[in-house]
């Protein structure tokens, strides 16, 4: 099983661009989320769903939009890129039955906006 | 938000030290879980912990549930090169339609000279 898959593995986008991060998982997995790690401050959630068609904000949603059109695919999507969002982003994805869960994570897609 | 405290941020030993971190929080987790990320990688999880003041041990891993359910340390006994690496705690909470949301702490990179 390929598991949680990113792509891309690196981008380097200018200040104003929109560009969407891939995250696919072949797990059936319910739960989908993405976090943002930065030096010093750990991974920060920015958007989670439940399920397809359901999905919240975390700690730092703004600047993000998401969306779970398929239980496989989560893209995150950034409208209009700015020097604050550089960072590492991961994907993570677990199943969800009410109960405690335990994150599969993808290997990460690391952003510069310059 | 809800913050967690991790301690040390960072760690240098001789091979085949003891190791010991932990985590600390002014708000109430129902989970504890205890992450360790490579370099270039996602987090994988190595102990998850459900109840208030569960021990539980995988391998030379130990971690423990604060009785208050506002803390938990990690240690690793006996370090071998493998170790290094950066370890994350995590608290879980309750978001929408009973899903859990993860706050992580700023995690403890161990280095570990041979």
């Amino acid at each position: 099983n390929a598991g949680v898959t990113q792509t891309p593995k690196f981008q380097v986008l200018k200040t104003g661009q929109s560009m969407t991060l891939q995250c696919a998982q072949d797990m059936n997995h319910e739960y989908m989320s993405w976090y943002r790690q930065d030096p010093g401050m750990g991974l920060r959630l920015i958007h989670y769903s439940v399920g397809a068609g359901i999905t919240d904000q975390g700690e730092v949603p703004n600047g993000y939009n998401v969306s779970r059109s398929t239980t496989e695919d989560f893209p995150l999507r950034l409208l209009s890129a700015a020097p604050s969002q550089t960072s590492v982003y991961f994907c993570a994805s677990s199943y969800f039955g009410g109960g405690n869960e335990k994150l599969f994570f993808g290997s990460g897609t690391q952003l510069s906006v310059l | 938000g809800q913050q967690l405290n991790q301690s040390p941020q960072s760690m240098f030993i001789q091979e085949g030290e003891d190791v010991s971190m932990n985590c600390t929080s002014s708000s109430i987790f129902n989970t504890w879980l205890w992450y360790k990320q490579d370099p270039g990688e996602g987090p994988v999880l190595l102990i998850a912990l459900y109840k208030a003041g569960e021990l539980t041990s995988n391998g030379r891993l130990t971690a423990q549930f604060g009785i208050t359910r506002k803390d938990s340390f990690l240690n690793i006994s006996a370090s071998i090169p493998s170790d290094v690496g950066i370890y994350f705690c995590a608290g879980q909470l309750r978001g929408i339609q009973g899903a859990q949301k993860l706050v992580f702490g700023q995690g403890t990179r161990l280095t570990i000279n041979p």
